[in-house]
């Protein structure tokens, strides 16, 4: 199945730096790389999510990579606010085990971003 | 929409007892997905849904778990008898079923087993 590396697992940058997180995937045919982040007391909600077709995605301060070749995908955070320490999670889909329609959702580790005022 | 909702929201159970978490999806959503969260291991699949169907429960560690979804706006997992292992925070998430849609989290349950 599907194996999700995420590196690091904690970021402490300072307010207006950026943040890049990075993921790796096994699964060649996962063709599509969500990105949740996850507030204390929460669950996951989606930030940014990227398709196969597509080498770079951006959203205001939020931009995705992916490179299918090396099977990689990052996460870009520019000028970080104080509001956006959280744990970030990285995603990769896969066909589940009965084909077709049906994936599964895999999740890296997460990595703990703080934002120093 | 109110979101997925699940409950109860915490929950503090002896070990050896039944456990039971329920979860109501998003209207029209017909993917439904239990996750649990631990320290060690992150955010893990245990079982999806698929228009009611469970379609891969590979993740779901032993016969101790079972999922169901009597109708297609809710489902429950059931620990029984549940372990101090089980302590975690469960997720389930709901989506249109598609591939490649977004997957809308509910804000879990964190259950401890004394």
């Amino acid at each position: 199945g599907e194996n999700v590396e995420q590196h690091p697992s904690t970021l402490s940058v300072q307010e207006g730096d950026s943040a890049v997180i990075k993921c790796t995937y096994s699964d060649s045919a996962s063709n599509y790389f969500p990105w949740y982040k996850q507030e204390l007391g929460k669950g996951p909600q989606l930030i940014i999510d990227i398709r196969s077709n597509v080498g770079e995605k951006k959203d205001q301060r939020i931009a995705v990579t992916l490179n299918k070749t090396a099977k990689h995908f990052s996460l870009h955070i520019t000028e970080t606010q104080p509001e956006d320490s959280a744990v970030y999670f990285c995603a990769a889909t896969s066909v589940g085990r009965s084909g077709g329609s049906n994936y599964k959702l895999t999740f890296g580790k997460g990595t703990l971003l703080t934002v120093n005022p | 929409d109110a979101g997925v909702i699940q409950s109860p929201r915490h929950e503090v159970t002896e070990m050896g007892q039944e456990v039971t978490l329920r979860c109501k999806l998003i209207s029209g959503h017909n993917s439904l997905f239990w996750y649990r969260q631990t320290m060690m291991r992150g955010l893990e699949l245990l079982i999806y849904f698929n228009n009611n169907v469970p379609i891969d429960d590979s993740g779901m560690p032993e016969d101790r778990f079972s999922a169901k979804m009597p109708n297609a706006s809710f489902s429950t997992l059931k620990i029984q008898p549940s372990e101090p292992r089980d302590s975690a925070v469960y997720f389930c998430a709901s989506s249109r079923g598609s591939m490649n849609t977004e997957a809308f989290f509910g804000q879990g349950t964190r259950l401890t087993v004394v």
